[in-house]
């Protein structure tokens, strides 16, 4: 398995309050995403990076920053969390693409289930 | 723009039966595909995925799926399900050459019978 870790694996905020989820990897991957799983929706692309402090928004960034300041570590916040961001978010990390030129698959962590009341 | 489409999103087979999932998808450019499963409380995991070449792919656990342009597919199939093989599965397509960001579908729920 690759060496993928996510805390907290589960938590239970209150509307309005700052959220932080962490996302660590030992692969030293260059790439690093979140997303956030809702039934009916699949996996969802909140905020990618591609390098240390290089990042950018995915398809439902709104609500959420992130920030990689080491090639380990990409956090997810959620500056003031809502119910509707209640979900189940996963960290995946991709590698360099090979000499080959073929595309590196995405490996996905354990996921952090959150709950906003 | 690059998207995804499982049709049925619960599918049940008997045990020993054939597993067809289906996946179609949209891409502006020649696309990279991917099949994952997701069991109960876990992360995804990856089954296969095509790429370049051969387009009737092997992946994990006896899956295959073969890449058909003409059709823009990319369905997965197993001979003989197996009671392990009850979990959720997503398609996903990346575009060649983009900057790695995978588009899934909602997902497909399988259910196994005995």
């Amino acid at each position: 398995d690759a060496g993928i870790t996510q805390s907290p694996r589960h938590k239970v905020t209150e509307t309005g309050t700052p959220v932080t989820l962490r996302c660590h990897q030992t692969e030293n991957h260059r790439y690093m995403y979140w997303y956030r799983q809702d039934p009916g929706h699949g996996l969802r692309l909140i905020h990618y990076s591609y390098g240390v402090k290089d990042t950018d928004k995915g398809e439902v960034s709104d609500g959420y920053s992130v920030s990689r300041s080491k090639t380990e570590d990409f956090l997810l916040t959620l500056e003031s969390a809502t119910s509707s961001q209640t979900s189940v978010y996963f960290c995946a990390i991709s590698g360099e693409v090979s000499g080959s030129g073929v595309y590196n698959e995405q490996f996905f962590g354990p996921g952090t289930r959150l709950t906003v009341l | 723009a690059q998207s995804v489409t499982q049709l049925g999103s619960h599918v049940s087979v008997s045990e020993g039966a054939l597993v067809l999932l289906r996946c179609n998808y949209s891409s502006s450019v020649p696309p990279y595909l991917f099949w994952y499963v997701q069991y109960p409380n876990q992360g995804l995991q990856l089954l296969l995925k095509y790429t370049t070449g051969a387009t009737l792919v092997k992946g994990i656990n006896g899956f295959e799926a073969e890449f058909k342009k003409s059709e823009t597919s990319f369905h997965l199939t197993k001979p003989s399900a197996h009671m392990s093989d009850a979990a959720e599965y997503f398609c996903a397509v990346s575009e060649s050459g983009s900057a790695r960001q995978l588009t899934f579908g909602s997902g497909t729920q399988l259910t196994v019978l005995p």
